[in-house]
């Protein structure tokens, strides 16, 4: 199975600053043969299913504020909120698709400073 | 618009079964993969099964592999999850999730609220 893990546990940030989540999956997870990488964040506030914010690792979701973004490539990944707003206090998770089962990272609370 | 709707949680004894249903609209239930997610109390979210759209082929978690068998029903556009010989750990929310596309190597674009299993005797 492929592990993903999630730094940091619990982020806090004051609003209008940047945040930064990290995600590691234990092996690649991209597919050479459409150069995609087999990886989404969701995000999760309380009391709500979660919610596809980035798939593919970097394409933003149909009405997900631009103010999201996703990066890296291979086993490295990173979710961006550019200028947190306080409606951002959520767990976010990534998980991959790659393989079978598609795990998901443990977890980020991001919380106001 | 997409509507998932989960029914069939409840409260089961160890060893005992459980079907859920997740009822689809809003979309052309057929041509898209589904999975069941779950999310213990308090905990992370845990992929649990999928079924992909054309070839219906399953995947499964290996927490219950051998224990729960996803199914679907495209002509009433319903995702089926027979839970059988459950135990404590398996209490959590269920999630009906869409997958984005009709393969199972996708992410999931729309979820359901949830329906609460909870195994105690």
């Amino acid at each position: 199975d492929i592990v993903m893990t999630q730094s940091p546990d619990l982020l806090a940030v004051s609003l209008g600053e940047r945040a930064t989540i990290n995600c590691k999956s234990s092996q690649s997870v991209l597919y050479s043969s459409n150069n995609k990488n087999y990886l989404g964040w969701y995000q999760q506030k309380p009391g709500q299913p979660p919610k596809l914010l980035i798939y593919w690792a970097s394409t933003r979701e149909s009405g997900v504020p631009d103010r999201f973004s996703g990066s890296g490539s291979g086993t490295d990944f990173t979710l961006t909120i550019s200028s947190l707003q306080a409606e951002d206090v959520a767990v976010y998770y990534c998980q991959q698709y790659y393989s079978t089962p598609f795990t998901f990272g443990p977890g980020t609370k991001v919380d106001i400073k | 618009e997409v509507q998932l709707l989960e029914s069939g949680g409840g409260l089961v004894q160890p060893g005992g079964s459980l079907r859920l249903s997740c009822a689809a609209s809003g979309f052309t239930f057929r041509s898209y993969a589904m999975n069941w997610v779950r999310q213990a109390p308090g905990k992370g979210l845990e992929w649990v099964s999928g079924i992909c759209a054309n070839d219906g082929n399953t995947y499964y978690a290996g927490s219950v592999k051998g224990r729960f068998t996803i199914s679907r029903d495209d002509s009433k556009n319903i995702l089926y999850l027979q839970m059988n010989t459950l135990r404590a750990e398996d209490t959590a929310v269920y999630y009906c999730a869409k997958v984005t596309f009709s393969t199972c190597y996708a992410g999931v674009d729309n979820w359901g609220q949830g329906t609460l299993v909870t195994v105690s005797s």
